[in-house]
């Protein structure tokens, strides 16, 4: 079974502070990689998703992820954060599989809060 | 916006009460689930439906009882609950035969249990 590790469980910045979020996990196969953002009182959206092909993905609000095989990791990037940014990550994987629903398989997620 | 419906989008209940929770999607998906979230947790897996049939269930009470009506609707009987049970209930849908493995959630509906 998978399992997903986000070793970060609350970073504060300053409004414009680069902010890189980790995330790691264990599973042989081939995988899915996902970053959620949860603001507060919202529900789950998607920021970004890797399926294959170039390992840098640019998602939505300025947020990129690099996925780096040989480390396991999946790690969320932003050059420049702002307040509205202040939020919960979850990190999520996805084994690909046959035959099978698909489940989604979430970290323990990363509380961001921006200064202003 | 989403387009996984979910309702209600708050629901208050007594241990003694039954209701329901419900979902809609009109994206084609194939495969739903629901979805347990506590205040700083990640969502914590359900039930899985696959074609309307109940693929997975993660050894949830059976006070929760969900029901696949048909491939755009899903539900979660709710009887005799208890107030750890009080929770984000998330829906999510996702394609069945497309190897994207991107599920779709909703905006939840927030159970408290008195």
């Amino acid at each position: 079974a998978q399992s997903v590790s986000q070793h970060n469980h609350h970073v504060i910045l300053s409004e414009a502070a680069s902010l890189e979020l980790g995330c790691n996990y264990s599973y042989g196969g081939t995988v899915n990689l996902f970053w959620y953002v949860q603001y507060p009182g919202q529900h789950l959206q998607l920021l970004l998703k890797y399926f294959s092909g170039d390992p840098l993905v640019k998602g939505i609000k300025g947020f990129e992820a690099e996925f780096i095989k040989s480390k396991f990791s999946f790690n969320l990037r932003k050059p420049s954060v702002q307040w509205s940014d202040t939020a919960e990550y979850f990190c999520a994987v996805n084994a690909r599989s046959s035959g099978s629903a698909r489940q989604l398989t979430f970290g323990s997620g990363t509380q961001l809060t921006v200064l202003p | 916006d989403t387009e996984v419906t979910q309702t209600p989008k708050h629901l208050v209940m007594g241990m003694t009460n039954k209701k329901s929770l419900k979902c809609e999607q009109h994206m084609g998906h194939r495969a739903m689930y629901w979805y347990k979230q506590k205040a700083k947790k990640p969502p914590e897996l359900m039930f899985v439906y696959s074609y309307e049939k109940l693929s997975i269930n993660e050894s949830v009470p059976s006070r929760f009882s969900p029901e696949c009506p048909n491939s755009s609707l899903l539900n979660l009987h709710l009887h005799a609950l208890q107030p750890e049970d009080s929770a984000l209930y998330l829906c999510a849908s996702s394609f069945r035969d497309r190897d994207t493995g991107e599920l779709f959630f909703g905006e939840g509906s927030r159970l408290t249990v008195l």
